[in-house]
């Protein structure tokens, strides 16, 4: 199978503090995962593809310095959230495409609340 | 421009009625790909199917079919015989074939099946 892992899958952190969403792909390398986001009953959004070894392509409207990916090895991407606000709370998930799968497999999502 | 839209914003039906979940997109390219996801309250994404743009063959898994029509830009999922379980948002998507892995959503169908 091609399973992904993420983690945290909750967290609540304070308004000016940052924090860090991992990804793992566990029995496969992913060279590209990408990063979406979803508000309560919307749909998802990408907000970047991140891909091994290199910056990650940000969707317009999408603040780089602001949401930070780094996808050191060839089976970890991390999203960071820099100084992050009450508008950030949202639901984060990542996914990644196994070479010769059918389709893409998701993370778990992580929901971050900043109070 | 790729759009996916999914008219239905919620259905209920009653355990054993048979459901379909419409979905229509909007897409220039000739190679792409269609996705069904399916989100349980849990919030993670499972992967249902996976359909390229030359294949317009139906397809069936046990109670799961879906209907693929290029002529109407149509790529409609049915559950026979809904069952309890099958409550979740479910989400079209597509995936164009000169940027693959980023996915453009609908903005889902929640099914809710009462017992």
């Amino acid at each position: 199978g091609a399973v992904v892992s993420q983690h945290p899958s909750r967290v609540i952190c304070k308004s000016g503090t940052s924090v860090k969403i991992e990804c793992r792909s566990l029995d496969f390398q992913a060279t590209t995962m990408f990063w979406y986001r979803q508000f309560p009953k919307q749909s998802l959004m990408l907000m970047a593809t991140s891909n091994e070894g290199s910056k990650a392509t940000y969707e317009q409207g999408v603040e780089k310095d602001k949401f930070l990916i780094n996808h050191a090895s060839l089976t970890l991407s991390t999203l960071t959230v820099t100084s992050a606000h009450p508008e950030d709370s949202s639901f984060y998930i990542c996914s990644a495409r196994k070479t010769g799968g059918n389709g893409y497999t998701f993370g778990s999502g992580t929901r971050l609340t900043v109070v | 421009a790729q759009k996916v839209t999914q008219a239905q914003t919620e259905i209920s039906v009653v355990e054993k009625e048979d459901v379909t979940l419409d979905c229509v997109y909007e897409t220039r390219d000739t190679t792409y790909y269609l996705f069904w996801y399916k989100q349980p309250p849990s919030g993670e994404l499972v992967f249902l199917i996976r359909r390229n743009s030359f294949d317009e063959q139906n397809e069936i898994s046990g109670r799961y079919s879906w209907n693929f029509q290029k002529s109407t830009s149509s790529f409609n999922f049915t559950i026979t015989a809904s069952q309890v379980v099958d409550s979740a948002v479910y989400f079209c998507a597509l995936d164009r074939g000169s940027t693959l892995g980023r996915l453009y959503f609908g903005r889902g169908t929640q099914l809710t099946v009462w017992p």
